[in-house]
């Protein structure tokens, strides 16, 4: 079976451009979350689908991100007016929520520079 | 505050020299701690969930061990191959807090 796919594998932009990047999580799956990785740092949560709906955008930094899953598989994740600060690698990761587990399966990542 | 630290860093071991890493935790209500192994470029590749203090899983020179305020992941005989960053998270809720990770090197 397919893990989860990301597109494109990288982008580069500049700065106040709009970017969009797609997650195909594995399919089952009924969550997916996307998490931002800094050079030599650990990914960091950003939001937490279940099914369509945002469960959890905590980890958003600001209006300029959003994240849509409008049938429950395919995710994007927008970035408006992109800043330089905004470069890193974008992870997206899936997971078959059940009573004990909710591992998550994470995809290649997006490598997202801005100029 | 739910905070998640590795340590050592980085770990240079020579071939067949077995080794420990470590992570630390402070959570309210941990659902479950996960390894994860990264190599340069690709997203992280899952390796063990641990819930319970007590617990140990095992894969093929891996060993992950779990205590109320840590794990370890002992490597046994590492190869080349098995170098990489090794990460940890723990899930309390719905949020999943990562380490910055080992980064492991074995020396042929």
């Amino acid at each position: 079976g397919a893990g989860v796919s990301q597109t494109p594998s990288n982008k580069v932009t500049e700065k106040g451009k709009y970017v969009e990047l797609r997650c195909d999580p594995i399919s089952g799956h009924t969550a997916l979350y996307w998490y931002r990785q800094s050079l030599g740092q650990g990914p960091e949560f950003l939001i937490y689908f279940q099914g369509t709906g945002a469960a959890d955008d905590s980890g958003l930094p600001n209006d300029r991100f959003f994240a849509v899953r409008p049938e429950g598989s395919v995710s994007t994740l927008k970035i408006q007016r992109t800043e330089r600060g905004d470069s890193a690698v974008y992870l997206c990761a899936s997971s078959q929520l059940g009573r004990h587990t909710d591992t998550q399966y994470f995809g290649p990542g997006t490598r997202l520079t801005v100029l | 505050e739910d905070q998640v630290t590795q340590s050592p860093e980085a770990l240079r071991l020579q071939e067949g020299e077995s080794s420990s890493l470590n992570c630390s935790y402070t959570v309210s209500g941990l659902r479950g701690l996960f390894w994860y192994r990264q190599d340069p470029g690709k997203g992280p590749e899952f390796l063990f969930t641990l819930y319970s203090a007590g617990e140990e899983k095992e894969k093929e020179r891996l060993k992950a061990t779990l205590t109320k305020k840590e794990s370890f992941l002992h490597i046994t005989a590492p190869k080349p191959e098995d170098s990489a960053t090794y990460l940890c998270a723990v899930q309390t809720g719905n949020q999943f807090y990562f380490g910055t990770g080992t980064s492991l090197t074995v020396i042929p």
